[in-house]
């Protein structure tokens, strides 16, 4: 079945400084890949999900570019700030119903 | 925006007992999902269902059992409640296309003691 894989479980950096959490997909078929954030104490919820054509998904100030010969999704933004700490997972979906997560990036941004 | 209830947030079980987590969607979705999170797995999908009358296993559905009576309602029923499954579990609905996201309730905290 669909797999997603986060290698990183905890990332702590500075504010101001580049983050890149990873994300990398297995399927069967073309996927299409969701980045979901998690406040502390609340629910998970949507932040950017892929395009079917070559456009780069963004939201505040974060973007992923979706690899297919590669099978990654990374989340990228180019400077930290403290209220993006939080909890972050990747997610694939291929078949209408079936939403695989990884195993969550958790995100420390330090003044 | 997309309303999830879940309900209790809060339940403590004995081993053994059985135990039911509802939940209620009203934007008439068709998919409806029950993940459990837990530190070092993220968000583990254990049913989830395509509508009304439809159940399936997710990736860890043993020891759990699903019903979708409605459109508006997902159950999740742990029959013999173990200390195993002590955990937070979400449920969370979306359409049935790939590319639409889903939207979460706040979350069960179950305690199994």
């Amino acid at each position: 079945g669909d797999s997603v894989t986060q290698t990183e479980g905890l990332v702590t950096l500075t504010e101001g400084l580049p983050v890149m959490l990873n994300c990398t997909y297995q399927s069967t078929y073309s996927p299409f890949l969701f980045w979901y954030v998690q406040h502390l104490n609340e629910a998970p919820k949507l932040l950017l999900k892929s395009f079917t054509d070559n456009k780069r998904p963004e939201h505040q100030g974060f973007h992923a570019t979706l690899h297919k010969s590669s099978s990654s999704f990374h989340l990228q933004k180019s400077s930290a700030q403290l209220s993006d700490s939080a909890l972050y997972y990747c997610a694939s979906n291929n078949a209408g119903a079936k939403l695989t997560f990884g195993g969550g990036t958790r995100l420390t941004v330090r003044p | 925006e997309a309303a999830v209830t879940q309900s209790p947030r809060n339940k403590v079980a004995v081993t053994g007992g059985k135990v039911t987590l509802s939940c209620n969607q009203t934007n008439n979705h068709n998919n409806m999902y029950w993940y459990r999170q837990d530190t070092g797995h993220g968000l583990r999908l254990i049913h989830y269902s395509y509508g009304a009358g439809s159940t399936e296993k997710g990736d860890i559905p043993d020891g759990y059992k699903a019903s979708r009576p409605s459109q508006e309602n997902f159950s999740l029923i742990l029959e013999l409640a173990t200390p195993s499954q002590t955990s937070v579990y979400f449920c969370a609905s979306g359409e049935n296309n790939a590319n639409t996201e889903v939207f979460f309730g706040k979350g069960t905290r179950l305690t199994v003691v």
